[in-house]
């Protein structure tokens, strides 16, 4: 029978370290990314932001990098704490602010 | 700071009934959009509004699905005929402009039964 629901990725990362979130884009049009973190029961809550004029933006912890020839985001998050286990999401703005949203990779942080 | 706020959290409504999930967009934002989330799965566009018209919506958007601005700050959706597949989490956003960062409420849960 079919599967009902996505099998997240997962990346498991020890407290302290640096977590790499990775993800693919599909519309090479798209001039607008943005990252997401939805915890248990809430609404995603943006992180990060970056414009297809840039290929890399650094904010409080994080870092967005932007790949347009293989059109590949990633988010870097230093010194990963218990805080920061959530699902990711990487979305790519479309026509009148509509956003494509990504499948998202939960990420554990372990003691 | 300001927030997009939804009520109710969680709402269970039996199939074929209309339910009406309720929004407050950040004041000064111009772009409204409505989301769910199947639970386990990813975020999915509904709608966007703009200028009190539908600017854009997706094929889950259909006749059964209606968004209103009934006065200048609350923001609704109203599914008219329920099915069991609506339960999900709907979530309402808001942004400044269309191009901008979209804030997110903290959703409403439908349930179905």
């Amino acid at each position: 029978g079919e599967s009902v629901g996505l099998h997240l990725p997962t990346l498991s990362v020890q407290e302290g370290d640096n977590s790499i979130i990775n993800c693919a884009y599909s519309n090479s049009a798209s001039d607008y990314f943005i990252w997401y973190k939805q915890e248990s029961g809430k609404g995603p809550q943006f992180i990060i932001d970056i414009r297809s004029n840039m290929d890399k933006r650094q904010g409080q912890r994080v870092t967005v990098l932007l790949n347009k020839t293989v059109k590949h985001l990633s988010l870097q998050i230093a010194a990963t704490q218990p805080g920061d286990s959530a699902v990711y999401f990487c979305a790519e703005n479309g026509s009148w602010g509509k956003l494509q949203f990504g499948a998202g990779t939960q990420v554990v942080v372990t003691p | 700071e300001p927030e997009v706020t939804q009520t109710p959290s969680h709402q269970v409504t039996q199939m074929g009934q209309e339910v009406i999930l309720r929004c407050v967009p950040i004041s000064n934002h111009l772009y409204f959009y409505w989301y769910r989330q199947i639970l386990g799965q990813k975020v999915e566009f509904l709608v966007s509004f703009y200028n009190n018209e539908i600017s854009e919506k997706s094929e889950i958007f259909d006749d059964q699905f209606s968004v209103e601005r009934p006065d200048g700050s609350n923001f609704t959706l109203k599914i008219r005929s329920t099915k069991l597949e609506d339960s999900a989490m709907y979530f309402c956003a808001s942004s400044e402009q269309g191009g901008t960062e979209a804030f997110f409420g903290q959703g409403t849960r439908l349930t179905v039964v």
